[in-house]
């Protein structure tokens, strides 16, 4: 049971849009601790995709997006490639439980 | 660029310790921008933090595994390593190491597998 909760699995066709989140508590996203995604494709490591809840690092295309509110955030993927399926993972850091913490992760289908 | 490279064996006896180095480079460790972290997976599941090092030595652990793990950094080789201890089956998994700035992970390894068996 990880301490950020994550769909097991989102799906949708090429071009669509599909938004994966993120639910915390009041001792991680909602005590204000960024959220940062990761894309972890098959028998790769993970690669940062978002850092403090929606800044993109150089060479991520724009097609990928973060937010927070509350004791929640999303990673919203826009315009849907084939390249974009794998499993994708939120990271925070917990206050009551001094670590950082990461989603179970979210295994992305495109169709 | 900044590359970061596992090494260690991929096979532990059960109770045995697991030992693992992490060599930095394209860049140097000794620097408190950032900090220098272990992550592990096992097979099929979720990424699990282990804990990280400051090139000053100072550390943070996960407290699940606090007990076993140990965190060292060589700043002379640019290195950092692993130990864990008193190893068992569920600590099979593929180990990370990886770069922490600002809260997030910028830079890993490619990752290594450690099975524990005999």
């Amino acid at each position: 049971q990880s301490v950020l909760t994550q769909p097991p699995s989102v799906s949708g066709a090429p071009g669509q849009t599909v938004t994966i989140s993120c639910t915390g508590s009041s001792s991680n996203i909602g005590a204000g601790f960024d959220v940062h995604w990761y894309q972890q494709l098959p028998g790769t490591a993970p690669k940062l995709l978002i850092y403090g809840n929606s800044n993109r690092p150089s060479g991520v295309p724009d097609r990928f997006s973060g937010s927070k509110s509350g004791t929640s955030a999303s990673l919203a993927i826009t315009g849907l490639q084939a390249e974009d399926e794998a499993d994708y993972y939120c990271q925070s850091y917990d206050t009551s439980l001094s670590v950082v913490v990461f989603g179970g992760g979210t295994k992305l289908t495109v169709l | 660029q900044v590359q970061l490279q596992e090494s260690g064996p991929g096979l532990v006896k059960p109770s045995e310790t697991l030992s693992l180095t992490c060599t930095v480079s394209g860049g140097s460790i000794s620097s408190y921008s950032w900090s220098w972290s272990w992550i592990r997976q096992p097979p099929g599941k979720g990424l699990e933090w282990i804990g990280f090092i400051y090139y000053s030595g100072s550390t943070n652990y996960n407290p699940s595994l606090k007990s076993r793990v140990t965190i060292l950094v060589d700043t002379s080789k640019n290195q950092f390593s692993l130990k864990l201890t008193s190893v068992t089956a569920a600590d099979t998994a593929v180990y990370y190491c990886a770069r922490r700035s600002s809260g997030s992970y910028d830079y890993w390894g490619q990752g290594t597998l450690v099975t524990v068996s005999s």
